[in-house]
């Protein structure tokens, strides 16, 4: 059984620019639920996908946009970037409402 | 929205039971409680979750009272590899209201 995964590891951008990011989700799993974890801070949700719709948004202004594909793994992208959207990107797999699984993370950093 | 309160830090000696302990006083009807540890530049792992009373597992126990306002997650004998940031989150997956709490971050001492 493979788990999520996250690509890519690590990325530098500069302010302006766009950024996508992608996961694939472990096999079986419909949801995938999108995290951005500052330095030194909890994971912040940032939006869910069930079965390719957009399920629920946290806090993120419409420059955080995502997809989710027939496959079930996803992307989010980021337009406009800022200095402060440097930090960790989750990506979180599940069943419905079972456990979520993350996967490693992206590291974002913008200049 | 439930929001979670936990302790900032905690510091344990091996071997010792650590309880780490979150209050979430507006949990929803439908909301599950779910712990997740984390290392340094990893992505969070699931722990243990609950809906009420008492959930054990392999790895660690979670104590839900009735009114469901608190949990408290119980690691025994932890050793010097459970040093990490523990998150409890309160909500349903498929809902749109999922927060992690401030986090906890243990340290457990040789």
């Amino acid at each position: 059984e493979t788990g999520v995964t996250q690509s890519p590891t690590h990325l530098i951008k500069t302010r302006g620019q766009q950024v996508t990011l992608r996961c694939s989700s472990q096999s079986g799993h419909n949801t995938v639920s999108w995290y951005q974890q500052a330095l030194g801070q909890g994971p912040q949700f940032i939006f869910q996908y069930y079965r390719e719709e957009e399920n629920g948004r946290g806090n993120f202004p419409p420059r955080f946009s995502g997809l989710q594909f027939p496959n079930y793994s996803s992307e989010l992208n980021v337009n406009a970037l800022e200095l402060d959207d440097s930090a960790l990107y989750l990506c979180a797999s599940s069943l419905g409402s079972d456990e979520q699984f993350f996967g490693p993370g992206t590291r974002l950093t913008v200049l | 929205l439930a929001k979670t309160t936990q302790p900032i830090s905690m510091d344990s000696y091996e071997g010792q039971e650590v309880n780490i302990t979150c209050s979430h006083n507006n949990i929803a009807t439908n909301d599950y409680i779910t712990w997740y540890q984390q290392f340094p530049s990893q992505g969070p792992r699931f722990i243990i979750q609950g809906y009420k009373t008492k959930v054990t597992n392999e790895v660690a126990s979670l104590f839900i009272p009735a009114d469901r306002k608190s949990s408290t997650l119980s690691l025994p004998r932890v050793s010097l590899s459970d040093t990490a940031v523990y998150y409890c989150l309160v909500g349903v997956s498929r809902a749109n209201n999922l927060f992690f709490g401030t986090g906890t971050r243990l340290t457990v001492i040789p």
